[in-house]
């Protein structure tokens, strides 16, 4: 149980283009799910938190209109990179933690962006 | 906000010794502490937890310990094997509702010779 899947694990688009990723909690109800950037032999960095049925929560530095999070069911998020540049190439991991029970957050297996 | 402090950044051992990683939080109110395991290109996995009640836990080859005077928790891994090579991410948070969120530690890279 509590399995969080992630989709597309790779994906490479072109420079300008927006690209979507989504994130689902396949066998339970997810109200909050998590979105995190990560650099090579970095650390994780949450980028927002995003509420079922409201906007999404962003930490300082992370521009709302850049990375968009759409939460429209209890068990889909998405994140979409707009007018992606290289910049932008990293991998984003989304987690979600189960309704009800406020502890354990349980991870997607990631997407590796490449902007070219 | 929580700062959650991981050491060594990367630690190298001999299959079948025994590995520690060390993190240290600075906010008294975390009552969560999560330890994840995050293979190369894959999510992190989380492999055991410690809640501020408890100073101990154990699961198989792999335990934590935590001492909430001195803020620091740790993670040991007894009788390591290849398969243990990875990076290891402590984190802290305030587990009272769903909206709170996990400090990460800066991760542990290691690597387990056969």
């Amino acid at each position: 149980g509590a399995v969080v899947s992630q989709h597309p694990s790779r994906v490479i688009c072109k420079s300008g283009t927006s690209v979507k990723i989504e994130c689902r909690s396949l066998d339970f109800q997810a109200t909050t799910m998590f979105w995190y950037r990560q650099f090579p032999k970095k650390s994780l960095m949450l980028m927002a938190t995003s509420n079922e049925g409201s906007k999404a929560t962003y930490e300082q530095g992370v521009e709302k209109d850049k990375f968009l999070i759409n939460h429209a069911s209890l068990t889909l998020s998405t994140l979409t990179v707009t007018s992606a540049h290289p910049e932008d190439s990293s991998f984003y991991i989304c987690s979600a933690k189960i309704q009800g029970r406020g502890t354990e957050a349980f991870f997607g297996q990631g997407t590796r962006l490449t902007v070219v | 906000g929580e700062n959650v402090e991981q050491h060594p950044s990367t630690l190298s051992v001999q299959e079948g010794d025994s590995a520690v990683i060390k993190c240290t939080y600075s906010d008294s109110a975390s009552n969560y502490f999560p330890w994840y395991k995050q293979e190369l290109g894959k999510g992190p996995q989380l492999i055991i937890d410690i809640r501020s009640n408890v100073g101990e836990k154990k699961d198989q080859r792999i335990a934590v310990t935590l001492n909430k005077t001195a803020k620091h928790f740790s993670l040991h891994i007894t009788e390591t094997q290849p398969e243990d090579s990875a990076v290891y991410f402590c984190a802290a948070s305030m587990a009272k509702a769903a909206g709170n969120k996990l400090t990460f530690g800066g991760g542990t890279r290691v690597l387990v010779k056969p």
